[in-house]
């Protein structure tokens, strides 16, 4: 079985402020991939990015960040400087190898960034 | 700039009507996937097709409701007959991959917010 907590479920902050958004996962399959949407107050599921079990490696994309840690099961997001534009619902998920390219969703976290 | 495409983006009805909802997947991709999103249970899998057949559709309520790859341009799931409980955003979302290879991204449509009065 495979499961996705995001425990908080809604962080404000202010603009420019950094914020980190926690995704921890559980599976069984030893590959695996997770991923993080990001659903704006439009309503469309935006895909953020994509990790491979096998790659540990952090990744930034210009004020996002990815911190992937197996050892804590734990894919973290964070938002350098956040803008009023990233406040959105972000979703982390979980496809594991098995589960061909189903995805297994978090609760969410909204993120209110204020001016 | 391709995209997943769903129709239509708002649909009411009331109870008993039947409801269609269809989708175009990126072309290219061979697998489909139909979510439902509610405030009470966040995102759930409904149906999963890879190269048009149907490999999961454990989520789906069986009794009323059906998805469909008519062609690999065409999704469709159908609801029949509809319920208040049934009102919610139902995302189409497609992807490659899925095999002994990589499980990549899943697109997702901009959605179909139903309302079942």
């Amino acid at each position: 079985a495979q499961k996705v907590t995001q425990a908080q479920t809604e962080i404000s902050v202010v603009e420019k402020e950094d914020v980190t958004l926690d995704c921890v996962y559980e599976t069984r399959d030893t590959t695996y991939y997770l991923f993080w949407y990001k659903q704006p107050p439009s309503g469309e599921l935006v895909f953020l990015i994509r990790r491979n079990s096998f790659d540990e490696q952090n990744e930034i994309s210009g004020r996002y960040s990815w911190n992937f840690q197996k050892s804590t099961s734990s894919f973290n997001f964070t938002i350098t400087a956040s803008q009023v534009v990233d406040s959105a619902v972000y979703f982390c998920a979980l496809s594991g190898h098995n589960a061909g390219n189903m995805l297994t969703f978090g609760g969410g976290t909204r993120l209110m960034v204020k001016p | 700039d391709a995209r997943v495409t769903q129709t239509p983006r708002h649909k009411v009805t009331e109870m008993g009507q039947e409801v269609t909802m269809r989708c175009q997947p990126i072309l290219g991709h061979n697998t489909v996937f139909w979510y439902r999103q509610t405030m009470m249970q966040g995102l759930e899998l409904l149906a999963y097709f890879r190269n048009r057949a149907p490999l999961d559709d454990s989520g789906m309520p069986k009794d009323r409701f059906s998805a469909e790859m008519p062609d690999a341009t065409l999704a469709t799931l159908k609801i029949q007959p509809s319920e208040p409980r049934d009102s919610a955003v139902y995302f189409c979302a497609s992807g490659s991959g899925g095999t002994s290879g990589t499980n990549n991204e899943q697109f997702f449509g901009p959605g179909t917010r139903l309302t079942v009065l």
